[in-house]
């Protein structure tokens, strides 16, 4: 079955870079997903990547995707303490709906 | 923009009631799941529903649970009996044939 894995907590200094890294096992995903969530708060998709781009960017974040090695990051350029949350990276299988298996969640504390 | 709606936000019950936790999906969209995440833990599946029938249900949904699209917007998700180790956030997600988009969630307590 679909299995998502993070490591459970970074720590950043304020304006650095920050990476996120997912390793998930489903081969035949389509879409990878990093979500946001702030304490108490519901998910807020960031941004997502079709499994056949290797990267995205979007502002500040940028996605890789290495697909043969099924691993994931998220880069979060000059990261600032409102980043500071639990990061989500999911896959969402084929077909015509969208069941979204999420990993275990990587909590980044951006220290000022 | 579009987005999922959730109420609501927050519901406390004493166990052993019935709840309701209701979600109005985006507008056009076919496909329905609702989620949860217990306290600390990951975002688990509980159900997806398309054509007004379940689609797939993990093993955390069982009889205690079901789901209805009782008119054109709403889908909801019942839990019939209550128990402490319900208390979680209930995420409902809808989707067409792109992106699964969440709404902001329902924090059910069981007391």
């Amino acid at each position: 079955g679909e299995d998502v894995e993070q490591s459970l907590f970074l720590s950043v200094r304020e304006g650095d870079s920050s990476v996120i890294n997912c390793t998930y096992t489903d081969s035949s995903s389509t879409y990878l997903y990093w979500y946001k969530q702030e304490p108490g708060a519901g998910l807020q998709l960031l941004t997502y990547i079709f499994s056949n781009m290797d990267m995205k960017q979007d502002q500040r974040l940028t996605v890789l995707l290495n697909k043969k090695d099924k691993h994931l990051s998220l880069r979060i350029a000059d990261t600032q303490t409102g980043d500071s949350a639990i990061y989500f990276c999911a896959e969402g299988v084929p077909g015509g709906y969208q069941k979204v298996t999420f990993g275990t969640g990587t909590k980044l504390q951006v220290i000022p | 923009e579009p987005e999922v709606t959730q109420t609501p936000s927050h519901q406390v019950t004493q166990m052993g009631q019935e709840v309701i936790l209701r979600c109005v999906p985006i507008s056009n969209h076919l496909y329905f799941y609702w989620y949860r995440q217990i306290l600390g833990q990951k975002v688990e599946f509980l159900v997806s529903f398309y054509n007004n029938e379940i689609s797939e249900k993990s093993e955390i949904f069982d009889d205690q649970f079901s789901v209805e699209r009782p008119d054109g917007s709403n889908f909801t998700l019942k839990i019939r009996s209550t128990k402490l180790e319900d208390s979680a956030m209930y995420f409902c997600a809808s989707s067409d044939r792109g992106e699964a988009f969440f709404g902001q969630g329902t924090r059910l307590t069981v007391v």
